[in-house]
């Protein structure tokens, strides 16, 4: 079976700093993958996703970016944390066609 | 460009009752659409998805939702509500494609 990982679970960092989010896949291959933001009583903000290694499209103009290195990870991150990149972090994966969308269990960032 | 509302950003019931989650969507051609829960500080799971096959959808927890094309609606149904029940939902919409719009999301709050 399919499991999805996300790390750190919580994480506080000052304005300013960089960040480095972590997500990865089992027991599947070649997933398309996904960065949404979570803002409270807004719904999901997708941020990026990708099709296969190195291939990244953005959805939103920011500081952030994203990448692929394996076939099964995918790192979100910023050189420059603002306060407005507090939210929760949430990475999915999705096998392709109909995209029934897998979630991780998401990231908590608080930017202070 | 489709899109997908979600009416009530709060709902509560008592537990016993009829749970009624709406969601309208707007599409050009016909969607997939699909129902998450997210239980606090959890990711997304999977509720239950329609993909044209039935437009009565049985999905996990007693869940189930009715796809209506004349009114474009994808409500979510639940005939006795349980404290367990009590989380925050998400309606989507997708055309297949790698992108998937989820509405702002429900709050359902079961009392005793």
């Amino acid at each position: 079976s399919q499991t999805i990982h996300q790390w750190p679970a919580t994480l506080v960092q000052p304005v300013g700093s960089p960040l480095s989010l972590e997500c990865t896949v089992e027991g599947t291959s070649n997933p398309n993958l996904y960065w949404y933001r979570q803002a409270a009583g807004r719904g999901l903000q997708l941020l990026f996703y990708s099709v296969g290694i190195g291939q990244i499209s953005s959805e939103v103009p920011q500081n952030l970016s994203a990448s692929r290195p394996q076939d099964r990870q995918f790192i979100l991150s910023s050189k420059k944390l603002l306060l407005s990149d507090s939210g929760f972090y949430l990475c999915a994966w999705g096998p392709g066609g109909q995209e029934t969308q897998y979630f991780g269990p998401g990231t908590r960032l608080l930017v202070l | 460009a489709q899109s997908v509302t979600q009416l009530g950003s709060h709902v509560s019931v008592s537990e016993g009752a009829l749970v009624l989650l709406r969601c309208n969507y707007s599409s050009s051609v016909p969607p997939y659409l699909f129902w998450y829960v997210q239980y606090p500080n959890q990711g997304l799971q999977l509720l239950l998805k329609y993909t044209s096959a039935a437009t009565l959808v049985k999905g996990i927890n007693g869940f189930e939702a009715e796809f209506k094309k004349s009114e474009t609606s994808f409500h979510l149904t639940k005939p006795s509500a349980h404290m367990s029940d009590a989380a925050e939902y998400f309606c989507a919409v997708s055309l297949g494609g790698f992108k998937t719009i989820f509405g702002a999301g429900t709050r359902l709050f079961v009392k005793a």
